[in-house]
């Protein structure tokens, strides 16, 4: 079945330390990848996307993402989490690519970050 | 910056009435989305919105559920009789090509 799984439900970090979030998908084709993050009672806010091209993917806050395709994952890395960083992130794959755009979300990994 | 806007951020209703969320998408963007997040759990697609029709709807988006773009700005999501599991956070979202923007959200609880 089409799935997307984020394996952490949740992660603590020291601040300064660095991170790595995974996300793996299962579909047939390459979809387009998406990471997004939401801060306690906000919306979800893109931090990057990839749809093709360069594997490494630069985001917003300093974070960036490789594109692995023999592992069918997307995970997402900071070299140094700050506080602020704390909240929750989805990874999301858009399956039909240029069809609907609808969005499959993973179940999201809970960042705490430890002063 | 362009932003996709909710009206209202939070609504309490009771069980059996009707409820309307509404949003503005990002004025020149032509897909728009509902999702729904009910506590603690992942963010779920209801239904995708294109040229004035609904282009795709989730297992969620039953004959409950409906959406309208009643003029060139808005776009509503009307839950005709709410049930108590039809409490989360609903989101809007709209896109131009891919990339989708979402909007903060309306908390719908139903007591």
């Amino acid at each position: 079945a089409q799935s997307v799984t984020q394996p952490d439900i949740h992660i603590t970090v020291s601040e300064g330390a660095s991170l790595e979030l995974r996300c793996n998908y299962s579909y047939g084709a390459t979809p387009y990848l998406f990471w997004y993050v939401q801060s306690p009672g906000q919306g979800l806010q893109l931090l990057l996307k990839y749809f093709s091209g360069d594997t490494l993917v630069q985001g917003i806050k300093g974070f960036e993402a490789e594109f692995k395709r023999s592992q069918s994952s997307f995970n997402l890395r900071k070299p140094s989490v700050h506080w602020s960083d704390a909240a929750e992130y989805f990874c999301a794959v858009a399956p039909d690519g240029g069809a609907t755009n609808k969005l499959i979300f993973g179940t999201g990994t809970l960042l705490a970050v430890q002063p | 910056e362009p932003e996709v806007t909710q009206t209202p951020s939070h609504q309490v209703t009771q069980m059996g009435q009707e409820v309307i969320l509404r949003c503005v998408p990002i004025s020149n963007h032509l897909y728009f989305y509902w999702y729904r997040q009910i506590l603690g759990q992942k963010v779920e697609f209801l239904v995708s919105f294109y040229n004035n029709e609904i282009s795709e709807k989730s297992e969620i988006f039953d004959d409950q559920f409906s959406v309208e773009r009643p003029d060139g700005s808005n776009f509503t999501l009307k839950i005709r009789s709410t049930k108590l599991e039809d409490s989360a956070m609903y989101f809007c979202a709209s896109s131009g090509q891919i990339e989708a923007f979402f909007g903060q959200g309306t908390r719908l609880t139903v007591v």
